[in-house]
């Protein structure tokens, strides 16, 4: 298993372009959700979705968009770019190891707008 | 306001000797608890939960203790490697939700050969 893989790496933005992130598992969970890191602080809930078709905002949702077609997709989308959008984003799914639940994690997009 | 605060920006430990990191929280309703850790470049890799139902649980190296009176909980390393040296995030939940954890900042521990 790849587990939870994300494209691009890194990506350098122009304030206002838009790009999608895309997020994906083959552990077949039905939990997925996007998080955001800024520098120093702990992870921050975008959204999150329970199943293909049923997503739902977290913390910090304003400027961001998503969509879940399949079980295995999770892309979130960045409209109109802003400086305050520079982050890092991981995207998790959610499952077990052994008896505790847990979320497995990509190892993450690092954004700059400028 | 936070509601997971974990109080220590960094750690240093000596190679062999205990590592302790702790984690309070304000919100009552948070019952299941992570903690995760994480080496630049990379993402958090899960190391072990709680559930409010208990107040200790073990795996390996790693134990989480939990006192729910004072909000608090710890994580403890022994022995401590330096293969240990990452930052680590307390996370809590309501629900027994793994998802929609809210994060603490981290804490950076080194362990020094």
């Amino acid at each position: 298993n790849a587990g939870v893989t994300q494209t691009p790496k890194f990506r350098i933005l122009k304030i206002g372009q838009s790009m999608t992130l895309q997020c994906t598992q083959d552990m077949n969970h039905n939990y997925m959700y996007w998080y955001r890191q800024d520098p120093g602080m702990g992870l921050k809930l975008i959204y999150y979705s329970v199943g293909a078709g049923i997503t739902d905002k977290g913390e910090v949702p304003n400027g961001y968009n998503v969509s879940r077609s399949t079980t295995e997709d999770f892309p979130l989308r960045l409209e109109l770019a802003a400086p305050s959008q520079t982050s890092v984003y991981f995207c998790a799914s959610r499952g077990h190891r052994g008896r505790q639940e847990t979320q497995y994690f990509g190892p993450g997009t690092r954004l700059l707008v400028l | 306001d936070q509601q997971v605060k974990q109080n220590s920006p960094s750690l240093s430990v000596q190679e062999g000797r205990i590592s302790i990191l702790n984690c309070d929280y304000t919100n009552s309703m948070f019952d299941y608890f992570l903690w995760y850790k994480k080496y630049p470049a990379e993402g958090p890799t899960f190391l072990i939960s709680i559930s409010s139902i208990k107040d200790k649980n073990e795996d390996g190296r790693f134990t989480v203790f939990l006192n729910k009176s004072a909000k608090h909980l710890s994580l403890h390393i022994v022995p401590s490697q330096p293969g240990d040296s990452a930052v680590y995030f307390c996370a809590a939940s309501a629900g027994t939700n793994a998802g929609k954890s809210t994060f603490g900042d981290g804490t950076t521990l080194t362990v020094k050969p």
